[in-house]
């Protein structure tokens, strides 16, 4: 069973760009979620999808972060512009969904580097 | 509001010493725990849980027991290896509702030295 995938893997760019990142979950996977960890920090989630539809963004700093998922499969999460304090790994992660004893899954990352 | 506080690293040990590493929770009703682990260059894995009081979590060697007494779910090892050389994370998700959320703890470094 192929695992969760990201792309890119590596990315830096300068402040106040754009940047975009990529999950495909888990094939059947209902939930997904997008974590940021910072360095020294757990990941912290900031936002989950159940299908194509968001269950919680409360921690997504919406003024500048988005994301969908699209058919409830894949999804994407951008940042535009970037901050500086936005270096971080971007982690996604999948669940069978639907109950909450279901373990997720997550992907490599991908490190942001913002200059 | 939840909470995950684990032991500050880094540790390290030699091959085939005894691993504690301590985790405590601050949580209303009755949450899930985990440990996670993060080899280097890989995601994070599931490496064990507990859903209730008293419950054991084990895997690969490691254990773990969910004390609502004292708010607890220290991961230990009998007898680690180079190979546990990694980052773990303990993590709580509440129960409750449709949002299964984890909230992690700052993570600790093993490193494990033959």
């Amino acid at each position: 069973e192929a695992g969760v995938a990201q792309s890119p893997r590596y990315k830096i760019i300068e402040k106040r760009q754009s940047v975009a990142f990529w999950c495909n979950p888990i094939s059947g996977h209902a939930t997904l979620y997008w974590y940021q960890q910072i360095l020294g920090q757990g990941p912290k989630l900031l936002i989950q999808f159940q299908n194509n539809g968001v269950v919680d963004d409360s921690q997504l700093p919406k003024d500048r972060f988005s994301a969908e998922r699209l058919k409830g499969v894949d999804s994407t999460l951008k940042i535009q512009p970037a901050k500086l304090e936005d270096s971080a790994v971007y982690l996604c992660a999948s669940s069978p969904g639907g109950w909450e004893t279901d373990t997720q899954y997550f992907g490599p990352g991908t490190r942001l580097t913002v200059l | 509001g939840n909470s995950v506080t684990q032991m500050e690293g880094p540790v390290t040990l030699s091959e085939e010493a005894f691993l504690t590493i301590n985790c405590t929770y601050t949580a209303t009703g009755y949450p899930s725990l985990f440990w996670y682990v993060q080899y280097p260059g890989e995601g994070l894995q599931l490496l064990l849980k507990a859903t209730k009081a008293d419950d054991k979590g084990s895997n690969k060697g490691f254990e773990a027991t969910y004390r609502k007494e004292t708010t607890s779910f220290h991961l230990e090892k009998g007898s680690v290896q180079v190979s546990d050389s990694a980052v773990y994370f303990c993590a709580l998700r509440y129960s409750g509702g449709s949002n299964y959320k984890l909230t992690f703890g700052k993570g600790t470094l093993l490193t494990v030295n033959p």
